[in-house]
Parts: structure tokens; sequence; C-alpha cells
């Protein structure tokens, strides 16, 4: 069974500092990788996914994220965050590929930028 | 872009009575999910349906859950009697045949008084 851990419940940073928000993961097959960021009172948004290839994969907002296989990890990163990344982010996994596959989450890890 | 729609975006109800919960996925895609977010929680997986049947359902997706994929656009989730730990957020997924990524409906938030 797959299972996210994602270390950190609460994380604060100043505006324009770098960020890291930590993920693990744990499947017995291949996966893919998500990160998701909701804001107040709204949906989920995928901000990048991991499915092959490259183990640094770009995402939106100016986020990425590396893959690493062995240490089953997939942190997200910003060089310089900005108030408007103040939300909650969610690691998910999903073991690809093919067919239905229901997506696990992590707790969520809520980003704070303080100005 | 093509996305998924959910409706309403917010229901209230009393405990006891029976609601459904809307989503439109998106028109090419196969498999639909539905996932739910109780305030404070993280994210669960409810129900996978695929070929109008369930492919997998979690511990939480008991009795007086349904859903149903009425016609050629829109599926349902039905909750019989609702309770008050019904609350929360309801999600809404769809994916294509062959791909493991979803794309995300932006939630339908039931209250239960």
């Amino acid at each position: 069974a797959q299972s996210v851990t994602q270390l950190d419940s609460q994380v604060p940073v100043f505006e324009e500092a770098p960020v890291e928000l930590r993920c693990n993961y744990s499947s017995s097959v291949s996966v893919y990788l998500f990160w998701y960021v909701q804001y107040p009172n709204q949906g989920l948004q995928l901000l990048l996914k991991y499915l092959s290839g490259s183990t640094l994969v770009k995402g939106i907002n100016g986020f990425e994220a590396e893959f690493n296989k062995s240490q089953t990890s997939f942190h997200l990163r910003k060089p310089s965050v900005h108030i408007s990344d103040t939300a909650e982010y969610f690691c998910a996994v999903t073991e690809g590929p093919g067919g239905y596959q229901k997506v696990t989450f992590g707790i969520g890890t809520k980003l704070q930028v303080i100005p | 872009e093509p996305e998924v729609t959910q409706t309403p975006s917010h229901q209230v109800t009393q405990m006891g009575q029976e609601v459904i919960l809307r989503c439109v996925p998106i028109s090419n895609h196969l498999y639909f999910y539905w996932y739910r977010q109780i305030l404070g929680q993280k994210v669960e997986f409810l129900v996978s349906f695929y070929n109008n049947e369930i492919s997998e359902k979690s511990e939480i997706f008991d009795d007086q859950f349904s859903v149903e994929r009425p016609d050629g656009s829109n599926f349902t989730l039905k909750i019989r009697s609702t309770k008050l730990e019904d609350s929360a957020m309801y999600f809404c997924a769809s994916s294509e045949q062959g791909l493991a990524e979803q794309f995300f409906g932006p939630g339908t938030r039931l209250t239960v008084l």
C-alpha cells in the first residue's frame, strides 16, 4: 500500500526567502508523484507532477521538486517566496501507470509567508 | 482548457436528509473519483468508478454512499441519510484511460446541521 509523509505541518518563512517542503513516500511499485496547493476556501490546484523522465520537475508559480528514488522523497522548493504563496501544500502519490488508481495524499504543510 | 466542474459549491442540509453532489468530469475521461476533506484534515479517497461500476472504494464509503453516472456527462455522489460527520469538502476527479494523473474539481462544501 502506498503512503505519504509530510514531515512539517507548518512552515513559517520570510518573504523572499527560500523554502523547502518535505515529502517522503512509500510504495511497493513505481509511482507518480504530485504536489497540490490549496488556497484558503478553495479547491486543489496541481502545482507540479513527476510521471517519468527528468527527476527535477518544474511547476507553476516558480516551484520545483526533485524525485529521489533512493531516498523515496519528493521535496518541493522555491528559491524566493511571495506573500501570495501562503497556502496549504499537499504531496500526493499514485501507483502508475494505467487504469484507475486512487491518489493518496499527505497530511499537508501550511506555508505561512511572513512580510 | 477543459476542467472538472462541481455543483453546488456549498450545500447545507439537515441531519438525516439525502444529498446529491454533482460533478461534470472532463469529456474524454473514463475514470471518475470522489474524495473528501474534513476540515483541517487530509484529503481522503472515497471511491473510483469505471465502465459504469465501482472499481475501488474505501472503508469510508459505506452503504450510505452511492455513485452514479446517470448520463454521458454527469457523475454524482449520493449520501442517503447524512450525519454530522459527513460535513466536509467533497472533491470529484477524473482521469484519462491509461494515465494516472487525475484532474480535480473545485469541490462542494457539505455542511450537515
